[in-house]
Order: C-alpha cells, then structure tokens, then sequence
C-alpha cells in the first residue's frame, strides 16, 4: 500500500519569500501524486497533480512541483508567497486500481509580515 | 468553489444519536468517495462509491454506511455516535473510477457531545 510522509509539521516564511514543501512516498511503481490546500474551515482545494509525463507540474495560484522518481518526492514550490497562502497543505498519493488517496499529515504554512 | 456541495455544514449531536450526511457531487461525475479527519488520525478514507455501486471500504465503522442514489448524490449515514466521531467529514467526486483527480466538498463538521 501507499503511504505519504510530509516531514515539516510547519514552516513559517515571510511575504514574498519563497517557500518549498517537502513531500516523500512510498509506493513500488509511479504513483498518481496530488497536492491540495485547505485554509482555515474550508475544504480541500486543489493545487496540482502529476499522473505522468514532465516531472515539472505548474499549478494554480503560482505554484509548482517536481516529481523526483529517483527521490520519491514530490516537493512543491513558490517563488514568492502571499498572506494568502497561508493555509494547511496535504500531499496525496493514489494509485492504479486503488480507490483511495492517501494523504500526508499535512504542513500548516504560516505568513508573516 | 469545486462544484461538490455538503449538507449540512455543521451538525451537533449528542452520543448515541444517528445522524445522515448529504453530499452532491459535481455535474457529470460518477464516483462520489467519503473522508473523515481528525486532529489524530488525519485524513481517512472511508468508501467509495461508483454510479451507484460501493467499489471499495477503507476505515470505515460498522456502524456507518453510506449509498450513493441514481441521481449520484450520496449519503453517509453515521450511527451510535460515540465523541471520538467528532471530525470534518469530506465528500470527493470524481469523473471517473479511480485513477481520477477528486474534487472536495467544503465539508461537514460532526460535534458528538
């Protein structure tokens, strides 16, 4: 089975600096990876997905990841973040003929001024 | 705004009580997925369900259930409730049976007391 590990419980980062978060599975073959946010009592948005091709996923809002096979990671990125952005992100991982997604504990993003 | 719509948005009980949780998936999808999270366990995945038929159970309790109607809106039907069901349950949809991206409801917030 597949399994997700976001190891950063929270990363605090200031206004238009940039912001990477970290993101390792663990599954035998490619997995379907997906990263979603969820600001404060609101629900899951998605942010982007990989399901094959360039490894290099541009997302809404700015953002991006990279699916790195050789890392089992697939880390995602900003250049320069808002005080919007500031939210709880989840990395996902399905996979071929599984039902489910699995999903990381999460990485809650502090904005500071 | 993903298109899936969760009703109620909250709901407080008290334990032993059954309550029924509504979900309308977005137009033209045909797999509606049910999720709960807790501050300790995170996100889980509890059932899916494909144009009508229950395609897999994660960690669902026997005393939920769910179905999914002919016109795809779904119910989660919680029963018995004890405090430890207090958790936002989520409502995903999607196109496709999996591997499909899903899209999430704002979700249900449960209050057992």
């Amino acid at each position: 089975a597949q399994s997700v590990t976001q190891p950063d419980i929270h990363i605090t980062v200031s206004e238009g600096a940039s912001l990477e978060l970290r993101c390792n599975y663990s599954y035998g073959a490619t997995p379907y990876l997906f990263w979603y946010v969820q600001s404060p009592g609101q629900g899951l948005q998605l942010l982007l997905k990989y399901f094959s091709g360039d490894t290099l996923v541009q997302g809404i809002k700015g953002f991006e990841a990279e699916f790195k096979r050789s890392q089992s990671s697939f880390n995602l990125r900003k250049p320069s973040v808002h005080w919007s952005d500031a939210a709880e992100y989840f990395c996902a991982v399905g996979a071929p003929n599984d039902y489910k997604l699995s999903f990381g504990a999460g990485t809650t993003v502090t904005v500071r001024a | 705004d993903s298109g899936v719509t969760q009703t109620p948005k909250h709901l407080i009980t008290a334990t032993g009580q059954r309550v029924t949780l509504r979900c309308s998936p977005r137009s033209g999808d045909l797999s509606v997925y049910w999720y709960q999270q807790s501050l300790d366990q995170g996100l889980q995945f509890l059932i899916h369900y494909y144009n009508g038929e229950e395609r897999a159970k994660g960690n669902i309790l026997e005393r939920f259930s769910a179905q999914q109607f002919p016109d795809l809106h779904s119910e989660l039907n919680l029963s018995s409730l004890e405090l430890g069901d207090s958790a936002l349950y989520f409502c995903a949809s999607s196109k496709l049976a999996p591997p499909d991206t899903q899209y999430f409801g704002p979700g249900t917030r449960l209050t057992v007391l």
